[in-house]
C-alpha cells in the first residue's frame, strides 16, 4: 500500500538519552517534512527537506536533527531528549517536483514521551 | 511571519444541519491555504487547498471552503454534517512565494456531530 510509515509508533525514553524517528514514503515525492503535534498548537514544521541531499530548518528546529541520503527516508534523530520534547510527531511528504502548491501526505504518527 | 488562528476549540452540530469551521490568516503576499482533517489516532488526511482563482473551493467529503481576501478568511463548510464528520480539522496557509514549504498551521477545531 502507496504511503508513509512511521516507527516506532510509540516510545518512553528516559531524559537524555538519544532517538531517532524513523519516516519512510514510497510515493517518489521529492519533498519531506518533520511536524511535531501539541495540544491547542496544532501541528509545527521542525525540518525540511526539498530534494535528497537538502535539509532546512522549519519553526522549532532546536533539539532536532534530520538527514536526506536518500529519496524515501527522512528520520528525525534527538540527541538528548529533554521533557518538553514529549509530543506527536509526524511525517508528511509532498509532490514539489509537480507542483509548489501540492498537499502534503502524512503519516500515522509517533507518540514520544520523555520522561 | 504567517500566522493562523481557529477561534473555536470546539463546533457542536446536529446531523443534518449545515456545519462551519472558521479560520482567518496572516501572511506576507498572497496565499495558498489548505484544510486538513485529522480522526482519531491518524495522520492528517488533505480535504481541499485554495491556490487562486475561483473563491469558492470544493473538496473532499462534501466539504468547501470560501477564501475572502478583504477578511483574510478561509472558512470550511459543510451543508449537511455526518456523525462520521467529527474529527479534528485544521487550517494552514503558506505564502506562495514560499513555494509551498513551510505550512503553518492554526491550532485545529474539533467537531463533534450528534445523531
Amino acid at each position: 500500500i502507496a504511503g508513509i510509515t512511521q516507527a516506532p509508533t510509540s516510545q518512553i525514553l528516559a531524559a537524555g538519552r538519544r532517538m531517532t524517528l524513523r519516516c519512510t514514503q514510497d510515493m517518489r515525492h521529492n519533498a519531506m517534512y518533520w511536524y511535531r503535534q501539541d495540544l491547542g498548537l496544532g501541528l509545527r514544521l521542525i525540518h525540511y527537506s526539498n530534494t535528497a541531499g537538502t535539509t532546512g530548518k522549519g519553526e522549532v528546529p532546536d533539539g532536532y536533527s534530520v538527514s536526506r541520503a536518500n529519496t524515501d527516508d527522512f528520520p528525525l534523530t534527538l540527541a538528548s531528549a529533554v521533557p518538553s520534547q514529549t509530543s506527536v510527531y509526524f511525517c508528511a511528504s509532498s509532490d514539489r517536483a509537480r507542483s509548489h502548491h501540492n498537499e502534503q501526505f502524512f503519516g500515522p504518527g509517533t507518540r514520544l514521551t520523555v520522561l | 511571519a504567517q500566522s493562523v488562528a481557529q477561534p473555536e476549540d470546539q463546533v457542536n452540530v446536529a446531523e443534518g444541519n449545515p456545519l462551519t469551521v472558521k479560520c482567518t490568516y496572516s501572511v506576507s503576499g498572497n496565499p495558498y491555504l489548505f484544510w486538513y482533517v485529522q480522526y482519531p489516532n491518524r495522520g492528517l488526511q488533505f480535504l481541499l487547498k485554495y491556490i487562486t482563482g475561483d473563491n469558492l473551493v470544493k473538496g473532499s467529503y462534501g466539504f468547501e471552503a470560501e477564501f475572502n481576501k478583504s477578511q483574510t478568511s478561509f472558512h470550511l463548510k459543510k451543508p449537511s454534517a455526518l456523525v462520521s464528520d467529527s474529527a479534528l480539522y485544521f487550517c494552514a496557509v503558506t505564502p506562495r512565494a514560499a513555494a509551498g514549504n513551510k505550512l503553518t498551521f492554526g491550532g485545529g477545531t474539533r467537531v463533534l456531530v450528534k445523531p
